[in-house]
């Protein structure tokens, strides 16, 4: 099993949709949890990150964090078809010194 | 700032072939970081370096050596290619303390036929 599961869609919403996208984990010592965008054929670039449970919310993005339910979300608010892109969850702990990833959910907004 | 650049950015090589991917930031981090990306498998560690002069194996390390020439470049060698080496290689750097802040190069896709 993987320490972190991500549904890889494609998931298609229309134009102006709300957004929801989630991935579990299984390791109960990750303390970090970001948000990577990847549009087709880029590099990774970060998005959002939080520490430990909570909500985090930046312009139409809003990251959040469980840990009971070692769940996170992202939700993307008056999605745009520029928001096409794959999104990957990346999760870390302090005593790591680097980041596990999920395998990606590729999104597709539709004009 | 060009960030974190990467070359070459497509490399085709026949199984047996070596070479070495090259990487460098300009954003004066302290790790580094090389990926591989594959179809459902997600970004997977091959090695990163938390500071200059060391190196240390991610999960899929065999196959591979790096070097941390510098605090700028850390470069990926492939000594004997194979098939299962197809795959997308991206470099990332981070700040000190913050390996969650990883900031990635552009890639490199490598065929191995």
């Amino acid at each position: 099993q993987k320490e972190v599961e991500q549904d890889p869609g494609p998931l298609s919403v229309p134009e102006g949709a709300i957004v929801s996208l989630n991935c579990t984990y299984s390791n109960s010592a990750f303390q970090y949890f970001m948000w990577y965008r990847q549009y087709s054929r880029k590099g990774p670039e970060l998005l959002m990150y939080t520490y430990s449970s909570g909500n985090k919310e930046d312009g139409r993005f809003t990251a959040q964090v469980d840990k009971s339910s070692k769940y996170i979300s992202l939700f993307i608010r008056d999605s745009q078809p520029s928001d096409s892109a794959t999104y990957l969850c990346a999760m870390g702990d302090t005593g790591r010194r680097a980041l596990t990833f999920g395998s990606g959910t590729r999104l597709q907004v539709q004009p | 700032n060009a960030g974190v650049t990467q070359t070459p950015k497509f490399q085709v090589l026949k199984t047996g072939q070596s070479m070495t991917l090259q990487c460098a930031q300009d954003m004066n981090h302290n790790s580094m970081y090389w990926y591989r990306q594959d179809p459902g498998m997600g970004l997977r560690l091959i090695y990163y370096s938390a500071s200059e002069g060391t190196t240390d194996k991610g999960e899929v390390p065999n196959g591979y050596n790096v070097s941390r020439l510098n605090k700028r470049e850390f470069s990926l060698r492939l000594e004997s290619a194979a098939p299962s080496q197809t795959s997308v290689y991206f470099c990332a750097s981070s700040p000190r303390g913050l390996a969650f802040e990883q900031y990635f190069g552009p890639g490199t896709r490598l065929t191995v036929t």
